[in-house]
């Protein structure tokens, strides 16, 4: 199974400055179909996980664009550019398309400072 | 809209059963594939188990840790899906999300259910 693995697992921000996730994977994710299918999730306290971005750098409708995905191979990144207060959560990402199970990563504990 | 609603969670014993329902709205059910992850309590997400579209022939797949206790099923005339838990545990304690899969990834996903075991 592929283990995907998150740094840092906590991660205080001071409003209004960048952030940045990692998620690093065990073996390659590019896919027999030459794409890459690494997706990340925000869950804000109380809430359901809500998908921000897919196929690494793909934004979902709705999501701001101070969120922003990049990675190949076995590195990926979440990047937030100006942190606001209802940026604070957890950050997970996921890889799909690879026979399951799926994986997860660990998450990343958004607080701010 | 779509729209993906859980029920069914609640306290059970050890060794009990317990099913759990996703009524799915807001898009053409039998073209998706379907899954269930569970969060336990102050932890990650774990993937539980998926179940394919009637195109690939419903075909079911299942976490290590749950392969021949839990059971995922679909009726289409209520555009639901099931997750039967048998022999439950008490690390099965968590909440339960029912997700639907687009390319694989997991585009939408329900408010959850509790289950504590």
């Amino acid at each position: 199974d592929v283990v995907l693995t998150q740094s840092p697992l906590s991660l205080p921000v001071t409003l209004g400055q960048p952030a940045s996730i990692s998620c690093r994977s065990s073996q390659s994710l590019v896919y027999s179909d030459g794409n890459t299918y690494l997706s990340w999730f925000q869950q804000r306290p109380g809430l359901s996980p809500r998908r921000l971005i897919y196929e690494v750098s793909k934004r979902d409708s709705g999501v701001p664009d101070r969120f922003s995905g990049s990675g190949s191979g076995t590195d990926f990144t979440l990047k937030i550019s100006r942190v606001e207060a209802e940026d604070v959560g957890l950050y997970f990402c996921m890889l799909g398309a690879h026979w399951p199970p799926y994986s997860f990563g660990q998450g990343t504990k958004l607080e701010i400072k | 809209e779509v729209q993906l609603v859980e029920s069914g969670g609640g306290l059970v014993q050890p060794g009990g059963s317990l099913r759990l329902s996703c009524a799915a709205s807001g898009f053409i059910f039998s073209s998706y594939y379907m899954a269930w992850v569970r969060q336990a309590p102050g932890k990650g997400l774990e993937w539980v188990g998926c179940i394919a579209n009637r195109h690939d022939g419903y075909i079911k797949q299942y976490a290590a840790s749950v392969k021949g206790r839990f059971s995922i099923s679909t009726d289409e005339s209520k555009t639901t899906v099931y997750l039967q838990m048998n022999s439950l545990k008490t690390e099965d304690t968590a909440t339960y999300f029912c997700v639907r899969e687009s390319w694989w990834s997991y585009d939408y996903w329900g408010q959850g259910t509790l289950v504590t075991v």
